[in-house]
């Protein structure tokens, strides 16, 4: 079946720090991935996606390349902010994995400290 | 449009007791998916309609659980008998055909059963 594997947090940077957080899948077929965001008290946001093998997709200065090969889709950010605290779900979804719906990670809380 | 709205946004209703929530999706999305979160995991699917049309059901939704989408608009999840472990965040998401799987999510429905 499908699964999303992400690291546990809670996740604690200063400002301006580098940030991975890592996301592996299981999937039938040829998934699209995706990351959410979840900000305190707001519903999930689509942070970015990709949707075939070496895309990159990208957005608010977050990054991330679906690799294939290593079924990986880490979530990279240069240099975060106050404002990047959140829970951040890796997912993977597409009518090749068998089903329409996604299937998330159980979330990485992110907190970023000025 | 405002995106996809929920109500009502939290629930606490008594265990043994009848609960329902409404989901309004994007306006010209067809396609509706329900989930559940519970505290620190993902969110799990539990339902999905295309128009009208209930296509697909997790094992999660037990037969207690009942969903629909009378016209193809607006959504509802019906819990009959609630118990505590119903106790979670129930996320309604809609997405467009054409935007293959991006899903837009609701800020949910918090569910306390005491």
């Amino acid at each position: 079946g499908n699964s999303v594997t992400q690291m546990e947090g809670p996740v604690t940077l200063s400002e301006e720090a580098f940030l991975t957080i890592n996301c592996t899948y299981t999937a039938t077929g040829y998934p699209s991935l995706f990351w959410y965001v979840q900000y305190p008290g707001e519903g999930l946001q689509l942070l970015l996606k990709a949707t075939k093998a070496d895309d990159k997709g990208s957005n608010k200065g977050f990054e991330a390349t679906y690799r294939k090969e290593t079924t990986s889709f880490h979530l990279e950010k240069g240099s975060v902010q106050v404002s990047d605290s959140a829970v951040y779900f890796c997912a993977l979804g597409g009518m090749d994995t068998g089903r329409r719906a996604l299937t998330f990670g159980s979330g990485t809380r992110l907190q970023v400290q000025p | 449009d405002t995106g996809v709205s929920q109500d009502p946004r939290h629930k606490i209703t008594k265990r043994g007791q009848n609960v329902t929530f409404r989901c309004d999706p994007i306006s010209e999305h067809n396609r509706l998916y329900w989930y559940r979160q519970t505290l620190g995991q993902g969110p799990e699917f539990l339902t999905y309609f295309q128009n009208e049309a209930q296509l697909e059901k997790s094992r999660l939704l037990s037969d207690r659980f009942s969903a629909e989408r009378p016209k193809g608009s607006f959504s509802t999840l019906e819990i009959q008998r609630t118990e505590q472990g119903d106790s979670a965040m129930y996320l309604c998401a809609s997405s467009s055909h054409i935007m293959n799987t991006e899903a837009f999510f609701g800020q949910g429905t918090r569910l306390t059963v005491v």
